[in-house]
This record gives C-alpha cells, sequence and structure tokens, in this order.
C-alpha cells in the first residue's frame, strides 16, 4: 500500500493570512490527486480532483497544483477566514486505473482564527 | 435527497459480538468503499468494491468481511468485534473515473467495549 504524507499536520493562522499545505506521494503508477475539505462533524466533501502534470485548479479563495515527476501538491488558501477552518485530505489512486480505491494522508488541520 | 445512506448511526458492541454496517447510493455509481477514521491516523481503505460483482481488500482488511449486495448496497460485517475496531466508519461511493471525486456518507460511530 503506498503512502502519503501530508505536512504540516496542523496550522493556525490569522483571518486574513495566505497559506499553504504540502501533499507528497509516491509518482509511480499515479493516476489521480484528489484534495478534500472535512469539518469537524460532517463528512469529507471533494474540492479538486487533477490527473496531469502541470494541473491547476481554483475554487474561490483556494487553488491546487500537482507535480507527478516528483510527486507532490500543494494546495493554497488566500485570504483564510474563519470558515476555512477543517481538516485538509490529500488522497490517490491505490493504482494506475480506473476503479482503484484513494488512499489517504493524514490531513492538515487548518484554524483559523479571527 | 440523493446521497450515501450508512445505518445505523452509533453503535454500542461488547467484545465477541457480530454487526454489519450498512451502506446505500442512489447516484448509480458503479464503486463503493469502506474506510475507517481514527484520531491522528486520516482515512484509512477497509474494503472497496470496483463494480458489482468485485471486493477488494484496502489497508486494514483483517477483522471484516464485505458484501457487494447489488449496485446500490455495500455492507461492512464485523464477524467478532474487538475494541480496536472502535472507530467511525465511513461508506464512498463515486463513478468508476471519479473527476467528481467521492460522495461521503455521515459516518457510523462504533465503540467496542
Amino acid at each position: 500500500i503506498l503512502n502519503v504524507e501530508q505536512s504540516p499536520q496542523s496550522l493556525h493562522v490569522q483571518e486574513g493570512d495566505s497559506t499553504n499545505f504540502t501533499c507528497s506521494f509516491p509518482s509511480s503508477n499515479f493516476y489521480a490527486l484528489h484534495w478534500y475539505r472535512w469539518e469537524t462533524a460532517k463528512s469529507p466533501e471533494a474540492l479538486f480532483v487533477m490527473t496531469l502534470n502541470g494541473d491547476e485548479k481554483k475554487k474561490g479563495r483556494i487553488s491546487a497544483t500537482l507535480n507527478t515527476k516528483e510527486g507532490y501538491s500543494y494546495l493554497y488558501i488566500k485570504g483564510s477566514q474563519p470558515e476555512d477552518s477543517a481538516t485538509y485530505l490529500c488522497a490517490r489512486n491505490l493504482a494506475n486505473q480506473a476503479g482503484t480505491a484513494l488512499i489517504f494522508g493524514k490531513g492538515t488541520t487548518l484554524s483559523v482564527s479571527s | 435527497n440523493a446521497g450515501v445512506t450508512q445505518t445505523p448511526k452509533f453503535q454500542v458492541l461488547k467484545t465477541g459480538q457480530s454487526m454489519t454496517l450498512q451502506c446505500a447510493q442512489d447516484m448509480n455509481h458503479n464503486s463503493m468503499y469502506w474506510y475507517r477514521q481514527d484520531p491522528g491516523m486520516g482515512l484509512r481503505l477497509i474494503y472497496y468494491s470496483a463494480s458489482e460483482g468485485t471486493t477488494d481488500k484496502g489497508e486494514v482488511p483483517n477483522g471484516y468481511n464485505v458484501s457487494r449486495l447489488n449496485k446500490r448496497e455495500f455492507s461492512l460485517r464485523l464477524e467478532s468485534a474487538a475494541p480496536s475496531q472502535t472507530s467511525v466508519y465511513f461508506c464512498a461511493s463515486s463513478e468508476a473515473i471519479p473527476m467528481g471525486g467521492y460522495t461521503f456518507g455521515s459516518g457510523t460511530r462504533l465503540t467496542v467495549v
């Protein structure tokens, strides 16, 4: 089973700060990289799915980039707001094919103070 | 509402008891998954079913069995519960090529005493 690493484990920022997290993963047999947002007492919600080296995705103030050759992805949040407080998970497909399951990292927990 | 439904939401078992966690989705998804969430461990894959009629082991399959009853339903069974299986269990579903990501259920909180 492959290993998906996320850093930092937790992060505390002030409202208005911009921040970023890292997800690193084995680059062999890569299929897709997913980012999820997980609020306390809720279920994880999909943010982005990226498949190609150099992919960049954006949703409002949140964006992500992908480097499949070196095996990492960055998630950026611009101008953090208290409602951005959540755990952010990244995940990679188990194998290089559709229909295989996602293996998740342990997540980065973001806390934004007003 | 469309989505993934898990039952029960909460359960307390005694060591050695058995139970089945139910999961059903109404989005016509091909693939379904079971994960467990433990503090500091993120989501760990127990079993998954890429399509109706197939199941595969994940990262932590020991102590569990699964059944893909039909395209909609994917159940997880604990034959002889152990305290180490105390966890929150999440079921999820997706298209075979999940470009929209997974849809998760609301979770089952299981305590084994």
